[in-house]
């Protein structure tokens, strides 16, 4: 069965350092996802992604962050600047059309030191 | 943001017996809900889901309800197995828009 997958499943890093977290979504998904899950909150929407733009963002989704299919097959979710705040599950999912369930991956554990 | 609440943060139940998550919504504006599972250090699985225009969907052991009026759905899961065991979250959307709002999510924990 087709699935997300995501790389890598722990980062460590040093607080102001540059991450980036990769996802590779279901191949004929053409809506990609990012969101994180703080220790102990909520699953919370980070942005979506549809033909190469982004479609929606939340409030968290601030200049720091930012997002990429840089070929036909990886999206990644990039912070520029890490905080301390910034530690927490990062998940992306995919789905087939807007409307259709979105598929998550295992997701990444961001440790910022 | 509480637009989506599971008061029950946890439910035990013994194999084979009928598990009922619940889920309540505040806003009117969402038109499909999704519930899913998601195990330690994995991503949450898809379950099951339905849309406003209706009032159930049911898929194997797994049944979601839907009661627009109280802005209330429920997951009912029989009989419920041991590898049930995990965290359930419900989760809503709106038309107007691809993001998936979740709740707190209720572990639910199945006694052989």
């Amino acid at each position: 069965e087709p699935e997300v997958t995501q790389t890598p499943s722990h980062q460590v890093t040093q607080m102001g350092q540059e991450v980036i977290l990769r996802c590779v979504p279901i191949s004929n998904h053409l809506y990609f996802y990012w969101y994180r899950q703080i220790l102990g909150q909520k699953v919370e929407f980070l942005v979506s992604f549809y033909n190469n733009e982004i479609s929606e963002k939340s409030e968290i989704f601030d200049d720091q962050f930012s997002v990429e299919r840089p070929d036909g097959s990886n999206f990644t979710l990039k912070i520029r600047s890490t905080k301390l705040e910034d530690s927490a599950m990062y998940f992306c999912a995919s789905s087939e059309a807007s409307y259709n369930e979105q598929f998550f991956g295992p997701g990444t554990r961001l440790t910022v030191l | 943001d509480q637009q989506v609440k599971q008061n029950s943060p946890s439910l035990s139940v013994q194999e084979g017996r009928i598990s009922i998550l619940n889920c309540d919504y505040t806003n009117s504006m969402f038109d499909y809900f999704l519930w899913y599972k998601k195990y330690p250090a994995e991503g949450p699985t898809f379950l099951i889901s339905i849309s406003s225009i209706k009032d159930k969907n049911e898929d194997g052991r797994f049944t979601v309800f839907l009661n627009k009026s109280a802005k209330h759905l429920s997951l009912h899961i029989v009989p419920s197995q041991p590898g049930d065991s995990a965290v359930y979250f419900c989760a809503a959307r709106s038309g107007a828009t691809n993001k998936l709002i979740f709740g707190t999510g209720t572990l639910l924990a199945v006694q052989p």
